[in-house]
């Protein structure tokens, strides 16, 4: 079965300080990890995913095998990127469903 | 980019009522869509997955009586909760990924249904 733990709920950091979330899975088989952001009143979005190795507004995440992380990290925050993030897992087999932690709300204080 | 398009947005009915929403992916079909339900503050829980052309596949502790799915085409799947209750209120997600050549497309999602029964 697939999990993904978030373990923090609540995280506030100022203004240009480093942001980093935390995210750990377990799975069998061959995962695909995701961070998907959602800011206030707004859908769901994806953020940024393993398999692309890129850097989306200032956030990055790598994809730890050894340690089953895929932590969310970005060096300098911004007001903007006050919202809830979600990690999650994608299982290559069967029907590909995503498996969600249960979120961080990050606050960034001016 | 692909969008998912989800209506309505806001319910709020009697309770016993059967509500509707639907779920339309609007640039790109998905033989396969999701459903989600998201309580105040908490993570997204996987109802069940719409298969297109066939029976949706629940989730442990979903009633499939209760929460009727139907994907009657390639853009569109439909969840309908019957004789809602008060502890059915929720805010109700779908979400669909691009079946097209790359098997690789993430899933994309609906602004959502926040459904208040009184």
């Amino acid at each position: 079965a697939q999990r993904v733990t978030q373990p923090e709920k609540l995280l506030s950091v100022f203004k240009g300080a480093p942001v980093e979330l935390k995210c750990n899975y377990s799975y069998s088989g061959s995962p695909e990890l995701f961070w998907y952001v959602q800011y206030s009143r707004q859908r769901l979005q994806l953020l940024l995913r393993h398999i692309s190795r890129e850097s989306i507004k200032g956030f990055t995440a790598d994809l730890n095998k050894g340690e089953t992380s895929f932590h969310l990290k970005k060096p300098f925050a911004q007001e903007e990127d006050s919202a809830m993030y979600y990690c999650a897992l994608r299982a290559q087999e069967g029907n590909n469903r995503l498996a969600f932690g249960k979120g961080n709300q990050v606050v960034v204080i001016p | 980019g692909a969008v998912v398009s989800q209506h309505p947005s806001r319910v709020i009915c009697k309770s016993g009522t059967s509500v509707k929403i639907e779920c339309r992916s609007l640039d790109f079909q998905a033989t396969t869509m999701f459903w989600y339900r998201q309580f105040p503050k908490q993570s997204l829980m996987l109802m069940a997955t719409s298969n297109e052309g066939s029976k949706a596949t629940y989730e442990q502790g979903v009633e499939k009586d209760k929460f009727l799915i139907n994907h009657a085409s390639l853009t569109l799947s439909t969840l309908t909760v019957t004789s809602a209750h008060p502890e059915d209120s929720s805010f109700y997600i779908c979400s669909a990924r691009d079946q097209g050549p790359n098997r690789n497309q993430p899933q994309h999602f609906g602004d959502g249904t926040r459904l208040s029964i009184l």
